[in-house]
């Protein structure tokens, strides 16, 4: 089965900028998704399709995949952006996949 | 306004079966370019895809849940019911629906809030 590795923890200054990656056998040739999760809250799509920000997501947020590896950009990070964020693939020979989520800790 | 609710058990037994259902509104079943995933999270933990239904009836599992999942739909009470056979300690978890659409590459665009399933006897 198909597989994605994303590291436990991320942690970035207030102000900077955070990458959090997702590894997986030849991921770009696949859509990636991210979410964020806070504490008590359902998860929020906010990057679709590797690069895609759904309306009422900040600029800030950015997506890239290439090769092994997608990655989540968050820019200027703040307080507020502080929780676990997963990515997830589908197609139709993975079904749907979610990696194991990285726990983002804004210092 | 897309909104979708979970519904069930709040505390099911082992060996028994969980029935969850999902209700949907803002948009239709029948619709050819939306489906429905049920996903869960055990507390602490990561989230796990469990299955999915398509407007034409096209199903999807997890391969190492399938042999205990089944899903279904009743476009006309926009529901979608997942049932869970054998329920383990393990299998406590909040339990969502999320819905997929094809203009945002089948990511989960909307979610519903949760529900708790807690297996105890």
């Amino acid at each position: 089965s198909y597989e994605l590795t994303q590291p436990l923890s991320v942690s970035v200054a207030l102000g900077q900028t955070a990458r959090i990656t997702c590894g997986g056998n030849n991921i770009g040739s696949k859509n990636v998704h991210w979410y964020q999760q806070k504490p008590g809250q359902a998860p929020v799509l906010v990057i679709y399709r590797d690069s895609n920000r759904p309306s009422g997501i900040p600029e800030r947020f950015s997506g890239s995949n290439s090769g092994n590896t997608a990655t989540l950009t968050i820019s200027r990070a703040q307080a507020g952006d502080e929780a676990d964020y997963y990515c997830q693939v589908w197609d139709s020979s993975t079904a749907e996949v979610f990696g194991g989520g990285t726990k983002l800790t804004v210092l | 306004q897309v909104t979708l609710k979970e519904s069930g058990p709040v505390l099911v037994k082992p060996t028994e079966t969980l029935t969850l259902t999902c209700t949907v509104s803002g948009f239709s079943l029948s619709n050819a370019r939306m489906g429905v995933s049920w996903i869960r999270q055990p507390p602490g933990k990561a989230l796990e895809w469990l299955a999915h239904i398509f407007s034409n009836d096209e199903k999807s599992y997890s391969t190492s849940l399938k042999s205990r999942l089944t899903i279904s739909k009743d476009t006309s009470k926009s529901q979608v019911v997942l049932t869970m056979t054998n329920m383990d300690p393990v299998d406590t978890a909040t339990y969502y629906c999320a819905r997929m659409d094809d203009s945002s590459g089948y990511s989960l665009d909307y979610w519903g809030q949760g529900t708790l399933v807690t297996v105890s006897s």
